[in-house]
């Protein structure tokens, strides 16, 4: 099994550009979600997912979208790139909910210049 | 919301000696609280978790500590090593949506 894994592992994006981060993992877990990661702020959750066609905001959704169209893939959008959104962007997954191990991907390093 | 606070942000410790990190949390509907550490470059990783309904739980080196009145929970590690260095995290999940909120990580540098 791969795991989770995310694409691309770097990305430097101009003000106002558009991406979708990419989130896919091989276990067949029903719960996935995007946190990103901050010095001194930890990880904070952006989106998170339950199952297919099902989705809801985390802590600091604003300027991010999601969809889960089926259970191995959970891609993130970025619509208006601001330099705010530089960041390590993590997607995890979990077999049921976030009340059990989540498993993380590599991550990637996002720069908006 | 669920709200985690961990504390200290930093912590330096002699090899041999023990190291611990607290977290506080505001849901009292949450019900499982993991541990992560996260070396430098790398992704996080459980290490140790508890459930609700246990008041401690052990792990070789590493023990974690829940006080549910308190609504907080502790990760203890003793005998440091060299390689315990790294970023610990706190987290809580629970209630309705069972989301998984983290803390703000707690830096720990174990000196040879």
């Amino acid at each position: 099994n791969a795991g989770v894994t995310q694409t691309p592992k770097f990305q430097v994006l101009k003000t106002g550009q558009s991406m979708t981060l990419q989130c896919a993992q091989d276990m067949n877990h029903e719960y996935m979600s995007w946190y990103r990661q901050d010095p001194g702020m930890g990880l904070r959750l952006i989106h998170y997912s339950v199952g297919a066609g099902i989705t809801d905001q985390g802590e600091v959704p604003n300027g991010y979208n999601v969809s889960r169209s089926t259970t191995e893939d959970f891609p993130l959008r970025l619509l208006s790139a601001a330099p705010s959104q530089t960041s390590v962007y993590f997607c995890a997954s979990s077999g049921r909910t976030g009340a059990y191990e989540q498993y993380f991907g590599p991550g990637t390093r996002l720069t908006v210049t | 919301g669920e709200n985690v606070e961990q504390h200290p942000s930093t912590l330096s410790v002699q090899e041999g000696d023990s190291a611990v990190i607290k977290c506080t949390y505001s849901d009292s509907a949450s019900n499982y609280f993991p541990w992560y550490k996260q070396e430098l470059g790398k992704r996080p990783q459980l290490i140790i978790d508890i459930r609700s309904n246990v008041g401690e739980k052990k792990d070789q080196r590493i023990a974690v500590t829940l006080n549910k009145t308190a609504k907080h929970f502790s990760l203890h590690i003793t005998e440091t090593q060299p390689e315990d260095s790294a970023v610990y995290f706190c987290a809580a999940s629970g209630g309705a949506t069972n989301k998984l909120i983290f803390g703000t990580g707690t830096l720990l540098a174990v000196q040879p």
